[in-house]
């Protein structure tokens, strides 16, 4: 079992559609971080969060300590969020490896 | 801000050569950056850890001869496949930790480097 599991693989929306990724972990973690793929490869970083709930535009990451999950949430979506979206995890500890989830493929339909 | 650049971003090669792939943080200093290869439909893989002015630290499975790595400077770090072999195609990517400021310990990645040995 992967350290970080993320659901669903694959997420096909219509445009304008509300998209939520799920991430679950199983490890301590010090933050945990959201980053988006496009298909030419290029990967962005969108959030790092240890507690609560960030913003940026139409994107909105919550996580949940306790649970060991979290979620990030695409307002409004748009064909341009069409990308895979990875979650990743920072352990504890001082280990300054990321422990990464087989990503998210979304699909936005005009 | 924070931004990471590579270079090459796409490279063709004959089998045996040598290719060289540059990743600069761009307007921050990096003390610590990452390397990471993927290849198709799979996650990012995590070959070695390249502090500033120390040898770099790589993940198990990884020759260390054969993926040269150097962290000369707080802003740049070079990747060296040596002798490549067509089992070497893949996208590499690096990344660089912030480690001050609003985005501290967040890392940034460049937007990666194509290699295909022919």
């Amino acid at each position: 079992k992967n350290e970080v599991e993320q659901s669903p693989q694959n997420l096909t929306a219509q445009e304008g559609e509300f998209i939520t990724i799920n991430c679950s972990y199983s490890v301590g973690i010090s933050a945990l971080h959201w980053l988006q793929q496009h298909p030419g490869g290029g990967i962005v970083s969108l959030f790092m969060l240890s507690s609560g709930k960030k913003k940026h535009g139409r994107l909105i990451a919550t996580i949940n300590i306790q649970e060991k999950h979290s979620s990030l949430h695409i307002t409004a979506s748009h064909p341009r969020d069409s990308a895979v979206y990875i979650c990743a995890v920072s352990p504890q500890g001082g280990s300054e490896k990321l422990v990464f989830g087989k990503g998210t493929k979304l699909t936005v339909n005009p | 801000g924070a931004v990471v650049s590579q270079h090459p971003s796409r490279v063709i090669c004959k089998s045996g050569t040598s290719v060289k792939i540059e990743c600069r943080s761009l307007d921050f200093q990096a003390t610590t950056m990452f390397w990471y290869r993927q290849f198709p439909k799979q996650s990012l893989m995590l070959m070695a850890t390249s502090n500033e002015g120390s040898k770099a630290t790589y993940e198990q499975g990884v020759e260390k001869d054969k993926f040269l790595i150097n962290h000369a400077s707080l802003t740049l770090s070079t990747l060296t496949v040596t002798s490549a072999h067509p089992e070497d195609s893949s996208f590499y990517i690096c990344s660089a930790r912030v480690r001050s400021g609003v985005s501290y310990n967040e890392q940034f990645f460049g937007p990666g480097t194509r290699l295909t040995v022919l």
